[in-house]
């Protein structure tokens, strides 16, 4: 079946830290894949997208390579910020026709970052 | 309006009771998800919604749970007879169509005693 597997938390970093979250996936034929992030207190705001193979999504310094070789969509950050204290979701919809679009989520991964 | 809205944003009921849940989707987004967050099963989808098409019920985890769609836009989830492990944060969603974006609203949160 289609599932998202994303590395056991909480992650506990200090600020100005390399972050990696890792996120595998499995599915059938060419998935989009998305990272979606839950600030405390509100709701999913979704971070970055990827749609095909060796698509790189971005936004707010974080980074994400669509590795279909690997089936893989790790997120990275560079320098990590107290404000990027949050649980990050990895999800992913099915690419097959007919498909209603419903993402299918990883577990989640809590993410604390210390000053 | 600006984003998506739920109501209301608390619920705590009894069981045994039924509970309707709100969604406003973003106005002009043809598709509208729900979704549950709970502890023990993370995020799971419930039911999808598109435009006339009949829905998409396969994430609906029994029967007394339900949900409507009027006029294209507004959506309720009927949760009939209560129980305890119906206790979660429901979360809607709706995207411009199938398979774009989704935008999620803060989603209510449910207490089951």
């Amino acid at each position: 079946g289609n599932s998202v597997t994303q590395m056991e938390g909480p992650v506990t970093l200090s600020e100005e830290a390399f972050l990696t979250i890792n996120c595998t996936y499995t599915a059938t034929g060419y998935p989009s894949l998305f990272w979606y992030v839950q600030y405390p207190g509100e709701g999913l705001q979704l971070l970055l997208k990827a749609t095909k193979a060796d698509d790189k999504g971005s936004n707010k310094g974080f980074e994400a390579t669509y590795r279909k070789e690997t089936t893989s969509f790790h997120l990275e950050k560079g320098s990590v910020q107290v404000s990027d204290s949050a649980v990050y979701f990895c999800a992913l919809i099915r690419s097959l026709s007919g498909n209603t679009g419903k993402l299918i989520f990883g577990q989640g991964t809590t993410l604390q970052v210390k000053p | 309006g600006a984003g998506v809205s739920q109501s209301p944003s608390n619920k705590v009921t009894e069981k045994g009771k039924d509970v309707e849940l709100r969604c406003d989707p973003i106005s002009g987004h043809t598709a509208l998800y729900w979704y549950r967050q709970s502890l023990g099963q993370g995020l799971e989808f419930l039911i999808y919604f598109q435009g006339n098409s009949a829905p998409d019920k396969s994430g609906l985890p029994s029967d007394r749970f339900s949900a409507e769609r009027t006029g294209g836009s507004v959506s309720t989830l009927t949760i009939q007879r209560t129980q305890q492990e119906d206790s979660a944060v429901y979360l809607c969603a709706s995207s411009l169509v199938t398979k774009e974006t989704q935008y999620f609203g803060p989603g209510t949160r449910l207490l089951v005693l």
